[in-house]
């Protein structure tokens, strides 16, 4: 049963850049077979997908987040991460990581991110 | 993008009775040469994340119940919950992943009435 934790700052200021890892337990990155994802949760709405990244470094991601998105992964650490920057008050979200490229059949517990001076 | 659009936003419904949630695309999300629909449902509970319920719009995940299933071609879908239980009080979700961006329904709240 993969496991994943997201971990990053809970506030950060607008203009900033995010980062959020996410360090996955029960499988390996590297072993290939799945891409891994970045989902949020504006507070009291829906799902917005960021986007997903392979163990091999292939990504893909909304382009409404035009340009502002930077998509890693580590496979020697098991973790992947992302980076989000200019950040404005849109930007808070709970953020969730998760496997999966198409349909995600497993979620972190979510990070709630916030954006505030 | 794919609009996906889900109906009602909210139902209450007795325990034991049937569940019914649609989920429109804004096109159709059936791919011939696979012979597939790209759409998922999720469950999401207060203070947790989603959990997968159905890919494939009717492929049930492994370990949910069979109550849950999901049905529908094209641009139109529904997720039912033949009997309601009280642990299936949560929004539902569902997904297309025809395309690039991935799109998300705006949810549907199901409560008991």
């Amino acid at each position: 049963q993969v496991h994943l934790q997201e971990s990053g700052p809970g506030l950060v200021e607008p203009s900033q850049t995010l980062s959020l890892t996410c360090s996955v337990s029960g499988g390996s990155i590297g072993s290939g077979g799945y891409y891994w994802s970045w989902i949020r949760q504006h507070p009291g709405k829906g799902l917005e997908w960021i986007g997903y990244i392979s163990y091999s470094g292939s990504s893909n991601h909304n382009p409404s987040l035009k340009g502002r998105i930077t998509l890693s992964v580590d496979t020697s650490r098991n973790q992947f991460s992302l980076k989000l920057s200019s950040l404005t008050a849109a930007d808070t979200a709970v953020y969730y990581c998760a496997r999966g490229s198409d349909w995600i059949d497993s979620w972190g517990q979510g990070t709630q991110v916030t954006v505030s001076s | 993008d794919i609009v996906m659009t889900q109906s009602p936003d909210s139902l209450a419904v007795s325990l034991g009775e049937r569940a019914t949630i649609n989920c429109k695309s804004s096109q159709s999300i059936f791919y011939s040469s696979t012979n597939m629909n790209y759409l998922a449902w999720y469950q999401q509970k207060p203070g947790q994340p989603p959990k997968l319920l159905i890919y494939w719009a009717s492929t049930r995940e492994s370990g949910v119940p069979d109550r849950f299933s999901g049905s529908g071609s094209g641009t139109d879908f529904t997720l039912t919950i033949s009997s309601l239980q009280a642990e299936d009080v949560a929004v539902y979700y569902c997904q297309q992943y025809y395309n690039i961006p991935r799109t998300f329904g705006q949810g549907t709240k199901v409560e008991i009435k």
